[in-house]
């Protein structure tokens, strides 16, 4: 099925590991995002790509890389997780307005 | 910075009541704005995308409308089913990015 697919959708991580939060996407859309969404709060942007080899900032990037090497993955990286990542994490591609969500990856830090 | 409100954070009503939600933003130069809804530990689903020089869309039971100019935009649902029950978020968005409100839950009672 067409579609992003995220991957783990549950994760739970000591404060200092680090992970990658994986992100596919089949529909050849240059453009993904990642946002993060806590509790009584709306998605917030952290970082985005235009396309292959391109990436930029959104609202909330710090703790957090990205890359894009190809059009069809977006990984997010927490270097050193820390409990205020804890948090749901939601990746999206879209063709112009024409977004698909992901079902999101739950991470929590202790 | 956008900001998004919306109001009320939580609706319950019985089967069949026409409901109206509602959205507000403070920077008027928006590209469009959608309204989504996200059921429990999934993703984000499209329902409505209005353009910045549209005033209203439709989409079945579902209309909303956009004030540009007064940054307000309303979803209205017409005899609300208990598959409604939801949270609905508003999402105004210009140069590649969304700004989320933190929603509106939904409950329709059988």
């Amino acid at each position: 099925n067409a579609g992003v697919t995220q991957t783990p959708k549950f994760q739970v991580l000591k404060t200092g590991q680090s992970m990658t939060l994986q992100c596919a996407q089949d529909m050849n859309h240059e453009y993904m995002s990642w946002y993060r969404q806590d509790p009584g709060m709306g998605l917030r942007l952290i970082h985005y790509s235009v396309g292959a080899g391109i990436t930029d900032q959104g609202e909330v990037p710090n703790g957090y890389n990205v890359s894009r090497s190809t059009t069809e993955d977006f990984p997010l990286r927490l270097l050193s997780a820390a409990p205020s990542q804890t948090s749901v994490y939601f990746c999206a591609s879209s063709y112009g307005s024409s977004y698909t969500f992901g079902s999101g990856t739950r991470l929590t830090v202790v | 910075k956008q900001e998004v409100t919306q109001i009320p954070a939580a609706l319950s009503v019985p089967e069949g009541e026409n409901l109206v939600l509602n959205c507000s933003f403070t920077d008027s130069a928006i590209y469009n704005l959608q309204w989504f809804r996200q059921d429990p530990g999934k993703g984000l689903t499209s329902l409505l995308l209005i353009q910045s020089s549209q005033r209203e869309q439709t989409s079945g039971r579902l209309n909303a409308s956009l004030d540009k100019s007064s940054g307000r935009s309303t979803l209205y649902i017409a005899a609300s089913q208990p598959g409604d029950s939801a949270t609905y978020l508003c999402a105004p968005y210009n140069f590649n990015k969304f700004y989320f409100g933190s929603g509106t839950k939904l409950n329709v009672k059988p």
